[in-house]
């Protein structure tokens, strides 16, 4: 079946630097582009960053461009997002999730990892 | 970047109430758009894709129709394990923006 899992969260002071994981089974990794999601405490879902299915498009959202940087190893079956110069605002459960449409990055994310806490705090 | 905005912000319902969730985007998406539900420490879960269709595996009382700007989720009979917030998102341009939420709770 098709699992997504999360990991490298954790506490880091403001202005550093975290690399988060996502190592993804049980559907063809390589048609497949690869959403980040955040949430932050009391707020709604935020989509952060998207990878094409061969690594070749990488596209941010405005909060994060210049900081963060999607990739991917399809001879692993991961997809990382490098955070750098955190700020408390990114303090959220992060998620990666599959695009449901093989492919294309303009779709949707239909299966979901169980998310990743990062806390940017001092 | 494209706006999206839902209505109600929150809704409280009883079971077995219809319940009906609107969602705006600020400019045309065609049918770009889906539908998320997302509970408490779990992770969010897609319901509805391309505007109308329902992902394999989710209960056929939710639906959704819309294009261009205007959508809408409906669930037609309310179930303990509906309570949630509910998204929207749209999928025609980059960046990928959600709509605010919507909770519903029991009345």
């Amino acid at each position: 079946q098709v699992q997504l899992v999360e990991s490298g969260g954790g506490v880091v002071p403001p202005r550093r630097s975290l690399r988060l994981s996502c190592a993804a089974s049980g559907f063809t990794f390589t048609s497949y582009a690869i959403h980040w999601v955040r949430r932050a405490p009391g707020k709604g879902l935020e989509w952060v960053a998207v990878i094409s299915y061969d690594g070749s498009d990488k596209y941010y959202a405005d909060s994060v461009k210049g900081r963060f940087t999607i990739s991917r190893d399809n001879t692993k079956n991961m997809v990382y997002l490098q955070m750098n110069s955190l700020r408390p605002e990114d303090t959220a459960m992060y998620y990666c999730a599959k695009a449901s449409d093989s492919i294309t990055v303009y779709t949707g994310g239909h299966y979901w990892g169980q998310g990743t806490l990062v806390t940017v705090s001092s | 970047d494209i706006q999206m905005t839902q209505s109600p912000s929150s809704l409280s319902a009883s079971v077995g109430d219809r319940v009906t969730i609107t969602c705006r985007a600020s400019q045309y998406i065609s049918s770009y758009l889906n539908w998320y539900q997302h509970k408490p420490g779990k992770a969010p879960e897609l319901l509805i894709y391309a505007a109308a269709s329902l992902q394999s595996g989710v209960p056929s009382r939710f639906s959704a129709s819309g294009s261009g700007t205007n959508f809408t989720l409906t669930i037609s009979s309310l179930q303990p394990e509906d309570f949630a917030t509910y998204y929207c998102q749209q999928s025609y341009s980059i960046p990928l923006t959600f709509g605010p939420g919507t909770t519903v709770d029991i009345k």
